[in-house]
């Protein structure tokens, strides 16, 4: 069964710190990665990732993807509070969507 | 503002209703999805719409059905409705593209069933 799991599912740090949020995937007719930012409404666009080893940057936050190990990391630098957010991972052709990490940015 | 606008924002209804949610996507977007969100299940994918015609379907329970009009507005309706059907509903449009697709989402529809 096609499944994408997101690690950890909560983390909470202090403004400045780095956090690495981890997307794990096993899905059948992979197409594409994509990352989103979902606050207190509706999933925001980070990241689309096609191809292995080609890192996607914007701003303080970078994503790169391995297509042979199956997974993706999402990077988010010196974090502010407003970066506090369940970030989701989600795999088309089928848009599976992973539980998604709580990040919680303490000033 | 995504430029997705979804009607209502709010509807609350009883067990056994048919609601109809509705969507307009991005000027020039031809995909349409549908997404439910409620706590226990997470986002799930319902079912895409492409110029008119489905594209791919997710966890649509056979009580939800869709459909995209001419004019690409979309609507998502929902019968018989039960207490379970309780979530936040998404609409999101795309633009296709080259090895996947850069969806943007709707405010959402939150459907109270009581």
């Amino acid at each position: 069964e096609d499944k994408v799991v997101q690690s950890p599912l909560s983390l909470v740090v202090h403004e400045g710190d780095t956090v690495t949020l981890n997307c794990s995937y096993e899905v059948t007719n992979f197409r594409s990665l994509l990352w989103y930012k979902q606050e207190k409404k509706a999933p925001t666009f980070l990241f689309m990732l096609t191809s292995s080893g080609i890192e996607k940057k914007s701003g303080r936050l970078s994503s790169i993807l391995d297509k042979k190990e199956l997974f993706s990391i999402l990077n988010i630098t010196a974090t502010q509070t407003g970066d506090s957010a369940v970030y989701l991972c989600a795999v088309d052709r089928d848009m599976r969507f992973g539980a998604g990490t709580r990040l919680t940015v303490k000033p | 503002d995504s430029g997705v606008t979804q009607t209502p924002k709010h509807l609350i209804t009883a067990t056994g209703q048919r609601v109809t949610l509705r969507c307009s996507p991005r000027s020039g977007d031809l995909s349409v999805y549908w997404y439910q969100q409620s706590l226990d299940q997470g986002l799930q994918f319902l079912i895409q719409y492409y110029n008119g015609e489905e594209r791919a379907k997710g966890n649509i329970l056979e009580r939800f059905s869709a459909q995209q009009f001419p004019d690409l507005h979309s609507e998502l309706n929902l019968s018989s409705l039960e207490l379970g059907d309780s979530a936040l509903y998404f609409c999101a449009s795309s633009v296709p593209g080259r090895g996947g697709n850069e969806q943007f989402f709707g405010p959402g529809t939150r459907l109270t069933v009581l």
